[in-house]
């Protein structure tokens, strides 16, 4: 089984900061890829897509490193309710490897 | 507000009882997943069902049973589980089962505890 790894953190970083994390791949034919964040106890949502030409929604940026297989995530003016953990999840066309999640970020935001 | 919902959303048995989960979604998915998640890991897929029919069985043991009755409900049935199967139980869909999906709808989860 093909892996995705992210850092687990936790990141603690104060409020208003930026903050980025990664998430490699391993399978060259991962097709899409997504941020997920999910809150203590909650369940996951999606947060973003990710495109190879990157993608913004107002404070997140979502990029894609095909080259070197990675995706990232940057959250700018970092909020205390961006305090979650950030899954990392990889699609591809091999049937094992169909949706794959990593193990998630921690972010603490702190105030 | 989530779109796919589940029952109950916590649930206490015992090793020798049977409980069902409950799924239902009305966004017209194709397709409907089973995932279990333990504290601090990420969630961990059980069954997926496509049109209705069972697509995928991660090796899941038998004492979890799904069921599919229409594309709108999905179920799990439990049976003789152990407390190593406490765990949140979630249920998501997505509008297919085919390349370039991953946009998951997740359900809030059922919370089992396993005595």
């Amino acid at each position: 089984r093909k892996e995705v790894e992210q850092d687990p953190g936790p990141f603690n970083v104060p409020e208003g900061a930026t903050v980025a994390f990664n998430c490699t791949y391993s399978n060259s034919a991962s097709q899409s890829f997504f941020w997920y964040r999910q809150d203590c106890r909650k369940e996951p949502k999606l947060l973003m897509s990710v495109y190879s030409s990157g993608n913004e929604d107002g404070r997140f940026t979502a990029q894609l490193n095909r080259a070197s297989q990675y995706i990232s995530l940057l959250i700018r003016d970092s909020k205390l309710s961006d305090s979650a953990t950030y899954l990392c999840v990889v699609t591809s066309l091999n049937r094992d490897d169909k949706i794959i999640f990593g193990k998630g970020t921690r972010l603490h935001i702190l105030p | 507000d989530t779109e796919v919902t589940q029952t109950p959303k916590h649930l206490v048995m015992g090793m020798t009882n049977k409980k069902s989960l409950k799924c239902e979604q009305h966004m017209g998915h194709r397709a409907m997943y089973w995932y279990k998640q333990k504290a601090k890991k990420p969630p961990e897929l059980m069954f997926v069902y496509s049109y209705e029919k069972l697509s995928i069985n991660e090796s899941v043991p038998s004492r979890f049973s799904p069921e599919c009755p229409n594309s709108s409900l999905l179920n799990l049935h439990l049976h003789a589980l152990q407390p190593e199967d406490s765990a949140l139980y979630l249920c998501a869909s997505s509008q297919d089962f085919a390349v370039g999906f991953g946009e998951l709808f997740f359900g809030e989860g059922s919370r089992l505890t396993v005595l």
